[in-house]
């Protein structure tokens, strides 16, 4: 069983669409993350969640909405894509947020034409 | 503010080679320290971790000492093998408990047989 998992892997689509990706973890942890990595593999952190409360909320477009339904569960809604939305965008969940100590999924892949 | 700087990519070492990836910082107080590795088409894994100084993260024959001192986290490894090639990020959790984890800018290594 996967300990994080990302849908879709990857999503091509066209400027101005709307499109999500959704984010699920079984460890039973407490706190979840998205991250975006650019192409020249920077990683740099968006959003993070705490027992589905919104703790951490970077400089990102307001285009750039997540949701956590519950503490297993976050998801990322991006609307009016632009062509600086491509990226790899990662999911991650910790067992509380006083650690740096990570689980990652594998990514998902947005490729913006 | 806080950050992490790595040696530039890409490293191209021959197999049974000793690798040094070298990994500095900027943060106030006692960050705790972290090397994850991203290997191709997946996401990022925990490969080791010092919390303090002086103490010694190891796994997979890689290692990496907290040098408070010249506030560095070098990662080494005494053989690479094939299997090793990937992108190696350091990494920093700030001790001012931000709840985030902040990234260098990855270095893709590159072992040949």
């Amino acid at each position: 069983d996967t300990a994080v998992s990302q849908t879709p892997k990857y999503l091509v689509t066209q400027m101005g669409n709307d499109k999500s990706i959704k984010c699920e973890q079984n460890l039973g942890h407490d706190t979840m993350y998205w991250y975006k990595q650019d192409s020249k593999k920077f990683l740099k952190i968006m959003f993070s969640y705490n027992n589905k409360e919104l703790i951490i909320n970077e400089t990102v477009p307001n285009r750039f909405s997540p949701k956590s339904p519950d503490k297993a569960h976050l998801n990322l809604h991006i609307n009016s894509l632009e062509l600086g939305d491509s990226a790899v965008y990662f999911c991650a969940s910790s067992p509380r947020t006083d650690t740096g100590e990570l689980f990652f999924g594998e990514g998902s892949r947005l490729t913006v034409l | 503010g806080d950050s992490v700087t790595q040696m530039e990519g890409p490293v191209t070492l021959s197999e049974e080679a000793f690798l040094t990836i070298n990994c500095t910082y900027t943060a106030t107080g006692y960050p705790s320290l972290f090397w994850y590795v991203q290997y191709p088409g997946e996401g990022l894994q925990l490969l080791l971790k010092a919390t303090k100084a002086d103490d010694k993260g190891s796994n997979k024959g890689f290692e990496a000492t907290y040098r408070k001192e010249t506030t560095s986290f070098h990662l080494e490894k005494g053989s690479v093998q094939v299997s090793d090639s990937a992108v190696y990020f350091c990494a920093i959790f700030p001790s001012s408990n931000t709840g985030k984890l902040i990234f260098g800018q990855g270095t893709t290594l590159q072992v040949k047989p």
